[in-house]
């Protein structure tokens, strides 16, 4: 099946600094890239959606320039917390839709735990 | 965009059939339904996915009426391991608006 990796599955970093998180498909191309974070016992919230060579597109609230999304390939995503803190600690996941499909999938990432002390 | 709406949380015990129904009223005639389950720290992973009647892989069956207005995630005989939050989210191809519901937490019981 399709394989979604997510790089660190963890990190700590102090507050003010940046942090970059790797989301890369592995077995196919994916066109289109989301961004989800997660606090503990809440539901996933959708971040952003990126497509491979475009601008991504955020979701209302969300900082887009706290929130660097990059969709260079077919086969990498990348978010960038800038100058992270505390309250950006949080669960990230992302997930890849291959580009032709016949059903409506994704495919998830690992996660990356990010903590801001 | 079709929102989707589930019980917050179920409890079961070892060896019931549970059943997991989530309402999407405002379904669109290209959507269609797929189920994901999440375990702590973990990213989501596929269930099963269906357009109408009924649907069965080796983990779940998937309930869709006729009107397509609800939608039941049927799980035979669970187990510990089952315990998770299950999500079910409602749209199609061309839709990236990928957002999820609240989802139902089961906590199955020995």
């Amino acid at each position: 099946g399709a394989v979604v990796s997510q790089h660190p599955s963890w990190v700590i970093c102090k507050s003010g600094t940046s942090v970059k998180i790797e989301c890369r498909s592995l077995d196919f191309q994916a066109t289109t890239m989301f961004w989800y974070r997660q606090f503990p016992k809440q539901s996933l919230m959708l971040m952003a959606t990126s497509n491979e060579g475009s601008k991504a597109t955020y979701e209302q609230g969300v900082e887009k320039d706290k929130f660097l999304i990059n969709h260079a390939s077919l086969t990498l995503s990348t978010l960038t917390v800038t100058s992270a803190h505390p309250e950006d600690s949080s669960f990230y996941i992302c997930s890849a839709r291959p580009p032709v499909t016949i059903s409506y999938e994704q495919y998830f990432g690992p996660g990356t735990r990010l903590t801001v002390t | 965009l079709a929102k989707t709406t589930q019980p917050i949380s179920m409890d079961s015990y070892e060896g019931q059939e549970v059943n997991i129904t989530c309402s999407h009223n405002n379904i669109a005639t290209n959507d269609y339904i797929t189920w994901y389950q999440q375990f702590p720290s973990q990213g989501p992973r596929f269930i099963i996915q269906g357009y109408k009647t009924k649907v069965t892989n080796e983990v779940a069956s998937l309930f869709i009426p006729a009107d397509r207005k609800s939608s039941t995630l049927s799980l035979p005989r669970v187990s510990l391991s089952d315990t998770a939050v299950y999500y079910c989210l409602v749209g199609d191809n061309d839709n990236n608006d990928m957002r999820f519901g609240a989802g139902t937490r089961l906590t199955v019981k020995p």
